[in-house]
């Protein structure tokens, strides 16, 4: 079975640019969690999304966007790079919501902003 | 506010012997807890769970242990092989019912090196 697929693998952008971020869950799963990890630190949750809705948000500015599409898969969208958007950014797959404590990660994107 | 801690942040272990990994935590709401494992350029893989209502949860060479009374928990390996060098994160889930309910809260991670 393939995993929680990310793309691209790896990104550069400049300040003040967009940013896309894709993500394919675990086949049969129907929710997606968003995380930023900076280095030396724990991820830190940005979204959940259950059926397409979003159910949980973490302390990020609303520069930070996404969405769920009907195959689940789910996009992350950043708005005006700032330096410190520099990060690794995972997606999460869980089976259903009332489960979602069991999570399951992508290999992430690794996102540099010069 | 760090909700989850883990205070160590290297542990060196001799390959056969017990790695105990730790997690602190001072929210009473948190209903699982969970370790994951990071290898570099790698996403954390999920390793083993435990929920509030339990104090053990084994699994092969690992076993969580929860103090809720003393809000810490604690993932044991054994025997530890040198491929579990790694960090190792402990994250904790708030109780269903309000907004982020899928939300995991993360430690800071410890990097466990296995000497062979």
């Amino acid at each position: 079975d393939a995993g929680v697929t990310q793309s691209p693998t790896h990104l550069i952008k400049t300040r003040g640019q967009h940013v896309t971020l894709r993500c394919s869950p675990i086949s049969g799963h129907k929710s997606v969690s968003w995380y930023q990890q900076v280095l030396g630190q724990g991820p830190q949750f940005i979204f959940q999304y259950y059926e397409k809705e979003e159910r949980g948000r973490g302390n990020f500015p609303d520069r930070f966007s996404a969405r769920q599409f009907p195959n689940y898969s789910s996009e992350l969208n950043v708005n005006a790079l700032l330096l410190g958007d520099s990060a690794l950014y995972l997606c999460a797959s869980s089976l259903r919501g009332d489960r979602s404590y069991e999570q399951y990660f992508g290999p992430g994107t690794r996102l540099t902003v010069t | 506010d760090q909700q989850v801690k883990q205070n160590s942040p290297s542990l060196s272990v001799q390959e056969g012997r017990i790695s105990i990994l730790n997690c602190d935590y001072t929210n009473s709401m948190f209903d699982y807890f969970l370790w994951y494992k990071k290898y570099p350029a790698e996403g954390p893989t999920f390793l083993i769970s435990i929920s509030s209502i339990k104090d053990k949860n084994e699994d092969g060479r690992f076993t969580v242990f929860l103090n809720k009374s003393a809000k810490h928990l604690s993932l044991h390996i054994v025997p530890s092989q040198p491929g579990d060098s790694a960090v190792y994160f402990c994250a904790a889930r708030k109780s269903a019912g309000g907004t982020s309910y899928g939300k995991l809260t993360f430690g800071q991670g410890t990097i466990l090196t296995v000497h062979p």
